[in-house]
């Protein structure tokens, strides 16, 4: 068990509705870190936060967003969902960054129909 | 731009052999190199990391990684593979001149331990 804790483990909801992922980071970590997996992707980086404030993005679409809440749990928000979403959303966190290590949660698997 | 790279899509290795897992990097400034472990359904593991120091790295389960600064290596080892092992690997890297530079990850490595 990492102690980074995502909800929900399992989704499955239509195109064109909108899902809320949810991360709690382990306890006394600052940053939290979005990915997305998918078979013909692999492991895409989404967005990066450092105590609420964002600090990098990756191939994050307009269609989803995200932050971090001054209690340090994250959100992430994906919208006007296609097929294309569906894959397994991994939150990871970590004390700060440069040398320290992420420590990656179970993941949310999405699956939209 | 950083980059990370895993030229092999699958390792396959007979349960007693050694395994390694190949992996090569590209980053401006020093690296951060670590593997992951992630076994079906599950969460990316962390194994072990090489921030600075002694070139061979010691991680969790008996694996071990050997840093090449002049080839851009950090290829993953295991003197004796088990069945277990069987499972996808990551290799990432992070620029360590960058403190919040991205968290950059290979492709995976499939490794297929057979009895």
């Amino acid at each position: 068990d990492s102690g980074v804790t995502q909800t929900p483990k399992h989704l499955i909801t239509a195109t064109g509705q909108r899902v809320t992922l949810r991360c709690s980071p382990r306890s006394g970590d600052l940053s939290v870190y979005w990915y997305q997996q998918s078979l013909d992707q692999g492991l895409q980086f989404l967005i990066q936060y450092y105590n609420g404030e964002e600090r990098a993005k990756g191939n994050i679409l307009e269609r989803f967003s995200a932050q971090q809440f001054p209690d340090l749990h994250s959100e992430l928000n994906l919208s006007s969902l296609e097929l294309g979403d569906s894959a397994l959303y991994f939150c990871a966190s970590s004390t700060t960054g440069g040398s320290n290590t992420i420590y990656f949660g179970e993941g949310s698997w999405l699956t939209v129909v | 731009a950083q980059s990370v790279a895993q030229p092999e899509d699958q390792v396959n290795v007979a349960e007693g052999n050694p395994l390694t897992v190949k992996c090569t990097y590209s980053v401006s400034g020093n690296p951060y190199l670590f593997w992951y472990v992630q076994y079906p359904n599950r969460g990316l593991q962390f194994l072990l990391k090489y921030i600075t120091g002694d070139n061979l790295v010691k991680g969790s389960y008996g694996f071990e990684a050997e840093f090449n600064k002049s080839q851009t290596s950090f290829h993953l080892k295991k003197p004796s593979a088990l069945v277990s092992d069987s499972a996808l690997y990551f290799c990432a890297v992070r620029d360590g001149t960058d403190s919040w530079g991205k968290f950059q990850f290979g492709a995976g490595t499939q490794v297929v331990v057979t009895p």
